[in-house]
Order: C-alpha cells, then structure tokens, then sequence
C-alpha cells in the first residue's frame, strides 16, 4: 500500500500557481519524494525529486518540510495541459503509486 | 533524453494466446526496468522489476509462470502474457531507470521513466 496521504482532487485556475500537498509522515531517512504525474491514458511522468532540501526544475518546485511529512508540490503557472493525476511517493528504488490527486486545470 | 518506448501500443488476443510487450530505453541504458499494470480507474501496480541479465523479481501475487520478463539487454526488456484470458486485459506499462551516481561513496537515487503503455484486450 501506498504510504502517502494526498486529497483526491483539486482545481486550479489556468495561469495560476497549483500548490499540491502530500503527506508522508512515515517516511525512512533515506527514502526521497518522487512527484510523477500521469495524463489520462499514457505512461506517468516524471516531475522533480527531492531528499530535505527544496528543489526546482524546469517543470515544478518542491517544497518539503523541515521534519520531511510533508511537501507540497508547485506549479508556478498552471495550463489546460497539466491536468491530470499527480503521485507523490516516498520511496528509494521501488515505486508504490497511490491514488494520487487528480488536478483539473480550468480555463 | 531519457525516452523509454513500448511496442505494441494496443494489441487484441483471443482467449489462449500469447502477446510480447516489448519495452526499450532509447537514449540510455537501464540497468533496471519495472513492469506495472494499471486496470481502468485504478493506480499503477508494479508487477515485477527486471534487471540486465539475471531473473526478474516478482512481487507478491504476481505469477511468474505467467508474466515471462526477458532484460537480454540494457536497454530492452521483453513482458509475455501466457495464455492469456479477459481478466488479463489492462493497461501494462514500463519504466527505465538510470544508472545509480556514486558521489561521495553514497549511490544516489535513480528516476524512473516511463514507457507510453500498451493496452491489451483478450476477448
């Protein structure tokens, strides 16, 4: 089973920051936060990936917290195209994928 | 970089066939690949993890005998649904991953990236 706690859905305004929180409050020291996202009907994507430090990358910002349980992931300026369902996993190699939040994106 | 393909993208088998999924690493080698399945509203489930040239590891419930996984190569790994039944149809999906970094006598972590998937229907 999954071991982080994500809300089902959220909604976002298109140009809009998204802010998605995760819970991973049983999180292990050597297990980082992987952020994926899958588009209706394709292979999931990778976003970011971060240990305790935030991270940023081209696509996303991830803020984790000091006593890593939680992070949430942003996106600066949401479009119609990042829609879809976003995984967050604690993890070191394997992957346990979760129900995830499904993001909706509106124009 | 980093783009992992899959063939077929969809296939339809009848009942007591065999379908191969092949999966490949098209810019990189992976040392390791996973095969997960994915039923139609659910989240992805990891099948097995494959590594270059030894056995492939299956997880809990999954039937070896079943879901045959080749890794011939660092960067291709085969996924064979024996006898296939309706109950087999689903969304298979891979993933590559990259070689761990040694930085600092400490490996560090890899990310998977995954195939588009191929749908597979048994009727």
């Amino acid at each position: 089973d999954a071991k982080t706690t994500q809300p089902t859905s959220m909604d976002c305004a298109e140009g809009r920051a998204a802010n998605l929180p995760c819970n991973h409050s049983t999180i292990s020291g050597n297990e980082y936060v992987y952020w994926y996202r899958q588009i209706h009907s394709q292979g999931p994507q990778y976003i970011i990936h971060g240990l305790k430090n935030n991270e940023t990358n081209e696509m996303a910002s991830l803020i984790i917290t000091e006593d890593r349980k939680s992070s949430t992931l942003i996106l600066p300026h949401a479009t119609l195209r990042d829609t879809a369902v976003y995984y967050c996993i604690d993890s070191y190699g394997k992957l346990t994928f979760g129900q995830g939040t499904i993001l909706t994106v509106h124009p | 970089g980093a783009v992992v393909s899959q063939h077929p993208s969809w296939v339809i088998c009848k009942s007591g066939t065999s379908v191969k999924i092949e999966c490949r690493s098209l810019d990189f080698q992976a040392t390791t690949m996973f095969w997960y399945r994915q039923f139609p509203k659910q989240s992805l489930m990891l099948m097995a993890t494959s590594n270059e040239g030894s056995k492939a590891t299956y997880e809990q419930g999954v039937e070896k005998d079943k879901f045959l996984i080749n890794h011939a190569s660092l960067t291709l790994s085969t996924l064979t649904v024996t006898s296939a039944h309706p109950e087999d149809s689903s969304f298979y999906i891979c993933s590559a991953s990259l070689p761990f970094n040694l930085a600092g006598g400490v490996f560090d972590v890899y990310e998977q990236y995954f195939g588009p998937g191929t749908r597979l229907t048994v009727t």
